[in-house]
């Protein structure tokens, strides 16, 4: 069974940081890993998918990468703004299974 | 661009009482998923539906729970007899494939806010 794991569980930064979110993974056969942006009670905006035959995707300012061997994707943030405050989530879908497990999320301030 | 819609927003119910959430999935969207989140809790798989009928279920959905999709364009979840723990928000997503295909994103909606007193 899938088991996602992310570090840290909350993080305050300086706007204007580089900063890198980590997701784990227990299952290596991944079909993909997804991540995705929660703001305060609200639904979930979908960042970046990547498929297991990728490497990496990129948008904007927005980098994530999976290493299926290692069992981690990273979530880069460059140059945070305040407006990137939210809790960011991953969810991995593996064989046997076609549903994605989600990890407790990271939650994240970008201060002024 | 397209997207997965949810309808209400937020349901306020008492306890025992019936509730249903609708969700509109992508047009050409051929799988249905419904996931809930307890505060401050992990979001945690319910129930996926294909062609249908129910392709896959968690613990979570026991006998309370039902889904259906009663037309060409609406999915909903059925809470039959609601308990105080049913309280969550609950998602709906759909994806074009699933498993090891490139249309097997899942696109999620805003969700809905459930509270049962």
């Amino acid at each position: 069974k899938q088991e996602v794991t992310q570090i840290p569980a909350a993080l305050s930064v300086p706007e204007g940081e580089n900063l890198v979110l980590n997701c784990s993974f227990t299952d290596s056969a991944i079909y993909n890993l997804q991540w995705f942006r929660q703001d305060p009670g609200k639904g979930l905006t979908s960042l970046l998918l990547i498929q297991s035959s990728q490497r990496e995707q990129t948008s904007g300012r927005l980098n994530a990468s999976l290493d299926k061997s290692s069992g981690r994707s990273t979530l880069y943030i460059a140059a945070s703004q305040p407006g990137d405050s939210a809790t960011y989530l991953c969810a991995g879908t593996s064989g046997g299974s076609y549903i994605p497990t989600f990890g407790r999320g990271t939650s994240l301030i970008v201060h002024p | 661009e397209p997207e997965v819609t949810q309808t209400p927003s937020h349901q306020v119910t008492q306890m025992g009482q019936e509730v249903i959430l609708r969700c509109v999935p992508i047009s050409n969207h051929l799988y249905f998923y419904w996931y809930r989140q307890i505060l401050g809790q992990k979001v945690e798989f319910l129930v996926s539906f294909y062609n249908n009928e129910i392709s896959e279920k968690s613990e979570i959905f026991d006998d309370q729970f039902s889904v259906e999709r009663p037309d060409g364009s609406n999915f909903t979840l059925k809470i039959r007899s609601t308990k105080l723990e049913d309280s969550a928000m609950y998602f709906c997503a759909s994806s074009v494939k699933r498993g090891q295909s490139s249309y097997n994103e899942q696109f999620f909606g805003p969700g809905t806010r459930l509270t049962v007193l």
